[in-house]
């Protein structure tokens, strides 16, 4: 199994609204992953966690707080987004440690859209 | 910083033609360099990783190549289909420890009947 699931799909919200996004992954990869990707665009990193600690943080705002409540699920906390924010939201793993190809599957994305 | 290029930006090709898609990136000191597919508002699609050690993988009509030296890559996909149409990026890893991919902008490949 080689999939990384991300939940919903699609997400409307308004800019004094608070949701979350969700991802797991049942690899048994030790790091997980956020990306922002808006259209036309590459992805860029946001943040990076490896074994459930936050190892990398792009300077990414506040107002985007990750969690990794265990070693399969990676959380992305929104509160008091900008309209700028809408984008494609991608998840995704790796393995971690010595000998290992590091090769990272991407989840389908959340699509992220702030009125 | 490592930048990451590839041409062309767009193709539009009928369908059997041989593909090349090139990457570029500047610093040659990567650990692996990893090819993805990208459908319209859809999620990455891992299609061939290349370890710095490697020289090529090769998967179905795929074939990726890398010259590390020169910061080159090349995805050459064979005897292409309109289901290969896409946006297909080129990432580079720089650490073994938890060094971030970087993208580049990718090639949107449109493949007619």
């Amino acid at each position: 199994d080689t999939e990384v699931t991300q939940t919903p799909k699609h997400l409307v919200m308004g800019m004094t609204n608070k949701k979350s996004l969700k991802c797991e992954q049942h690899m048994g990869h030790r790091a997980m992953y956020w990306y922002k990707q808006k259209a036309k665009k590459p992805p860029e990193l946001m943040f990076v966690y490896s074994y459930e600690k936050l190892s990398i943080n792009e300077s990414v705002p506040s107002r985007f707080s990750p969690e990794c409540p265990n070693s399969s699920l990676l959380n992305l906390h929104l509160h008091a987004l900008q309209p700028e924010d809408s984008a494609l939201y991608l998840c995704a793993s790796s393995q971690v440690g010595g000998g290992t190809s590091y090769e990272q599957y991407f989840g389908p994305g959340t699509r992220l859209t702030v009125t | 910083k490592q930048e990451v290029t590839q041409i062309p930006a767009a193709l539009s090709v009928p369908e059997g033609e041989n593909l090349v898609l090139n990457c570029s990136f500047t610093d040659s000191a990567i650990y692996n360099l990893q090819w993805f597919r990208q459908d319209p508002g859809k999620g990455l699609t891992s299609l061939l990783l290349i370890q710095s050690s490697q020289r090529e993988q090769t998967s179905g009509r795929l074939n990726a190549s890398l010259d590390k030296s020169s910061g080159r890559s090349t995805l050459y996909i064979a005897a292409s289909q309109p289901g290969d149409s896409a946006t297909y990026l080129c990432a580079v890893r720089r650490g073994s420890t938890l060094g971030r991919l970087y993208f580049g902008r990718g090639t949107q490949l449109t493949v007619w009947p």
